[in-house]
């Protein structure tokens, strides 16, 4: 039972267009969310994070959208850079701190 | 600031071997936690360590991982025996604190069962 789902395992986007990667969750417990980046060889880093009583949180280039009657959220990459190249997690967290990942979506940003 | 730093970075043993890894998270951090990333999937929390008492370790399959964070500072994850399907990374993170916290991940630690 995976409560934490990214549906697209990959995802290509010409640089300087936006790229919309999905997620979705399933345990309505869930109450913060936050998405991670990681490129090979290294460990996940943070890249933004969203609380339920939002629906925006804008970073820069980066925003999250959370839309908690369809349990659905998005990040948002505008405009998309080469060096954005890296696979993206969405991870989901309630009160008692334990995050549960996605399987993660692998972004290629083509020059 | 240092990070999260583990060792080692790769490992390689046969089935039935033992294994352990280390990890020294960031300096102040209450929160050290464990995950089991195996190829395509998300990180998979193996067990939660709050300073140094355990919050959450129900998906650690108990009857060959341990793992200890002494002090509350340095942990150690420990496989034995090792199976076939344990091959993965190993990611350690550490946090501030508990709820709604970044968590800070180590490079990992690649292994490989023969």
């Amino acid at each position: 039972d995976q409560q934490v789902k990214q549906n697209s395992p990959s995802l290509s986007v010409q640089e300087g267009r936006i790229s919309i990667l999905n997620c979705d969750y399933t345990n309505s417990m869930f109450d913060y969310f936050l998405w991670y980046k990681k490129y090979p060889a290294e460990g996940p880093t943070f890249l933004i994070s969203i609380s339920s009583i939002k629906d925006k949180n804008e970073d820069g280039r980066f925003t999250v959208f959370l839309n908690k009657s369809a349990k659905h959220l998005s990040l948002h990459i505008v405009p998309s850079q080469p060096g954005d190249s890296a696979v993206y997690f969405c991870a989901a967290s309630s009160n008692a701190g334990k995050s549960t990942f996605g399987d993660g979506t692998t972004l290629t940003v083509k020059p | 600031e240092a990070g999260v730093a583990q060792s080692p970075r790769y490992k390689i043993i046969e089935k039935r071997q033992s294994v352990a890894f280390w990890c020294n998270p960031i300096s102040g951090h209450a929160t050290l936690y464990w995950y089991q990333q195996i190829l395509g999937q998300g990180p998979k929390l193996l067990i939660q360590f709050q300073n140094n008492g355990v919050v959450d370790d129900s998906q650690l399959p108990k009857d060959r991982f341990s793992a200890e964070r002494l002090k509350g500072v340095d942990s150690t994850l420990k496989i034995q025996p090792a199976k076939l399907e344990d091959s993965a990374v190993y990611l350690c993170a550490s946090s501030l604190g508990a709820a709604k916290n970044i968590q800070y991940f180590g490079a990992g630690t690649r292994l490989s069962v023969l």
